[in-house]
């Protein structure tokens, strides 16, 4: 029964390899969120879909790419993976864009 | 930077005791929200509180917003060992474009309370 879920929660991969995070959220929310947590717990927004439609996208490398299957899913794929992207991803979810947001418990991705 | 500070960078006390944490921005918001971070787990939202409200409550946390000053804190009163984490403060900018829905976090307080 949990609200926003992501997949794996724990990601360990070599430098140069491709990976995806699957994130789902059971709450009904229009708007999802991918968001990125350094070693020091700043939390930066990364991307933010609302009903299918990409409405932020901040500077990121474009080896990141989000997709959204549907208003319950927001996905990130990382091409060609580098020892900076090792953080840990949160997906979050928000009934519209200025609610508040229910965050799943993250994804460590740890580069090799 | 939209980013502001957010202090102390970390907070210790004694179960019972208060805890204040406080938030700055350098630019007009349309909400400030804050958040608990548990360790190894995701974000908890706690408080919002719009750029027209002065104070609100739920439970033992209050939190007060001085648009004048850009600043907002968090008091959490008559803490328990449970409380001890990470809390963030969100500050909600923009009226559309490319800022629209976004939060900006601080890097939070850490807070621990012993028993």
């Amino acid at each position: 029964d949990t609200a926003v879920s992501q997949t794996p929660k724990y990601l360990v991969t070599q430098m140069g390899n491709d990976k995806s995070i699957k994130c789902e959220q059971n709450l009904g929310h229009d708007t999802m969120y991918w968001y990125k947590q350094d070693s020091k717990k700043f939390l930066k927004i990364m991307f933010s879909y609302n009903n299918k439609e990409l409405i932020i996208n901040e500077t990121v490398p474009n080896r990141f790419s989000p997709k959204s299957p549907d208003k319950a899913h927001l996905n990130l794929h990382i091409n060609s993976l580098e020892l900076g992207d090792s953080a840990v991803y949160f997906c979050a979810s928000s009934p519209a864009v200025n609610q508040p947001q229910h965050f799943g418990d993250g994804t460590r991705l740890s580069i090799l | 930077s939209q980013q502001g500070e957010e202090d102390p960078q970390a907070l210790s006390i004694q179960e019972g005791e208060n805890a204040t944490m406080n938030c700055s921005y350098k630019t007009s918001i349309n909400n400030l929200q804050w958040y608990r971070q548990n360790s190894g787990r995701g974000l908890v939202h706690l408080i919002l509180i719009r750029s027209n409200e002065r104070e609100k409550h739920s439970g033992r946390l209050r939190v007060t917003l001085d648009t004048s000053k850009k600043s907002s804190s968090l008091l959490i009163t008559a803490s328990r060992a449970a409380d001890t984490a990470s809390y963030f403060c969100a500050r909600r900018w923009g009226a559309g474009g490319t800022s629209y829905g976004k939060l900006t976090f601080g890097q939070g307080t850490i807070l621990t309370v012993h028993p």
